[in-house]
């Protein structure tokens, strides 16, 4: 099994900022990925982070909103810029490792 | 494209009655399947999955069965606990690829 850390857990930000959250795998996995939870709702996939190349986006998503880093195999970074109060969710990270995806416990994001 | 389909929530329980929530699944060739469960204010944990027709997942007393005549992957547990209460979701994934989730529904079980 693979155990996912994210940081910062939750954080408050202001509106036209920016925020970098880091995601950590206690072991290599092949695939990494990132999701959005709006409140009360299911998990969005915003993207594939691919090592060392750009990370492959979901329609409605693109890299100047969602700027994400994997510079090897167990860390991966995703950047909510310029954010505004739609941005408020929870931002997840994702690894396969064997036959199951593990995930992260998230980052909560409130934009004021 | 793929994509799965769950039973409307709310569901409100009490201790110690049987839980069933439906999910069902569209999907080219064999995927795989998962039910997550996130407790309030964490984060997604595998509760159970199944990789091929006819396997049973189980964990802490929840059971389902990949089935690929009806594409269902219903998850069942005999007697929940006030525990139990939590958001769960059905997932499914192709060649360990990204996951397609339902819409999750939330449980509560009340002593």
């Amino acid at each position: 099994s693979a155990v996912i850390s994210q940081k910062p857990s939750r954080d408050i930000c202001q509106r036209g900022t920016s925020l970098t959250i880091q995601c950590q795998v206690d072991s290599q996995v092949t695939m990494m990925f990132w999701y959005r939870q709006q409140p009360g709702q299911s998990l969005t996939l915003i993207a594939t982070a691919n090592q060392g190349s750009e990370a492959t986006y979901e329609s409605g998503f693109v890299i100047d909103k969602f700027p994400i880093s994997r510079p090897n195999l167990t860390f991966s970074t995703l950047t909510v810029s310029n954010m505004s109060p739609e941005d408020s969710s929870i931002y997840l990270c994702s690894g396969w490792g064997g036959e199951t995806q593990y995930f992260g416990p998230g980052t909560r994001l409130l934009v004021l | 494209g793929d994509s799965v389909t769950q039973m409307e929530g709310p569901v409100t329980l009490s201790e110690e009655a049987f839980l069933t929530i439906n999910c069902t699944y569209t999907a080219t060739g064999y995927p795989s399947l998962f039910w997550y469960v996130q407790y309030p204010g964490e984060g997604l944990q595998l509760l159970l999955k199944a990789t091929k027709a006819d396997d049973k997942g189980s964990n802490k007393g929840f059971e389902a069965t990949y089935r690929k005549e009806t594409t269902s992957f219903h998850l069942e547990k005999g007697s929940v606990q006030v525990s139990d209460s939590a958001v769960y979701f059905c997932a499914l994934s192709r060649n360990n690829n990204d996951m397609r989730f339902g819409a999750g529904t939330r449980l509560t079980v009340k002593p």
